[in-house]
């Protein structure tokens, strides 16, 4: 079965530490995997996808197909980056499968 | 427009009332979805458009649920005969091309 799991509903990190958001996927071909973020009372938007190895706000990802990883990453957290992340996982062409999400929170 | 607008925003809907919830994708934007997010879950698909094609159904919960985009712009979910589990929030969201979704603010339903 295809599936996105986020182990954690809540996180909570000082300011200035690591933090790691994981995830974990199952799908039998190959995966397009993205996070998506929601700040309060803001509307959920893309923050990356694997597939642009790119680095958005300090976040990282890397997909790791032998764990079947996703793991969200930041070396130093901030306070504006306390938001609800969604890991999103493309289904074929145009479906999309998220976990239920982890809600971040940055304390001074 | 300049995003995925979504309207109304909020919705109390007595149980059996029926209901429509409207989208407007980003103009040109041939793709559009609409999801369904329960508190404390992330968003589940429930269908897709192409231009007005509808070409994916299948996460409808029943047949209650109906949508349409007639002239492949502005799309209309349709709930019929409301139930409290009914009670979510329904995202919309569209799409150029495979780059991401751009969603909409939601609607909030609530059925009482």
């Amino acid at each position: 079965a295809q599936r996105v799991t986020q182990p954690e509903k809540l996180l909570s990190v000082f300011k200035g530490a690591p933090v790691e958001l994981k995830c974990n996927y199952s799908y039998s071909g190959s995966p397009e995997l993205f996070w998506y973020v929601q700040y309060s009372r803001q509307r959920l938007q893309l923050l990356l996808r694997h597939i642009s190895r790119e680095s958005i706000k300090g976040f990282t990802a890397d997909l790791n197909k032998g764990e079947t990883s996703f793991h969200l990453k930041k070396p130093f957290a901030q306070e504006e980056d306390s938001a609800m992340y969604y890991c999103a996982l493309a289904s074929g062409t145009y479906k999309y499968i998220f976990g239920t999400g982890t809600r971040l929170k940055v304390l001074a | 427009g300049a995003g995925v607008s979504q309207s109304p925003r909020y919705k109390v809907a007595k149980r059996g009332q029926d209901v429509a919830l409207r989208c407007d994708p980003i103009s040109g934007h041939v793709s559009l979805f609409w999801y369904q997010q329960a508190l404390g879950q992330g968003p589940e698909f429930l269908t897709y458009f192409q231009n007005e094609a509808q070409l994916d159904k299948s996460g409808l919960p029943s047949d209650r649920f109906f949508a349409e985009r007639p002239e492949g712009s502005v799309s209309t979910l349709k709930i019929q005969r409301t139930q409290q589990e009914d009670s979510a929030v329904y995202l919309c969201a569209s799409s150029s091309r495979r780059d991401g979704y751009t969603f909409g603010s939601g609607t909030r339903l609530t059925v009482v």
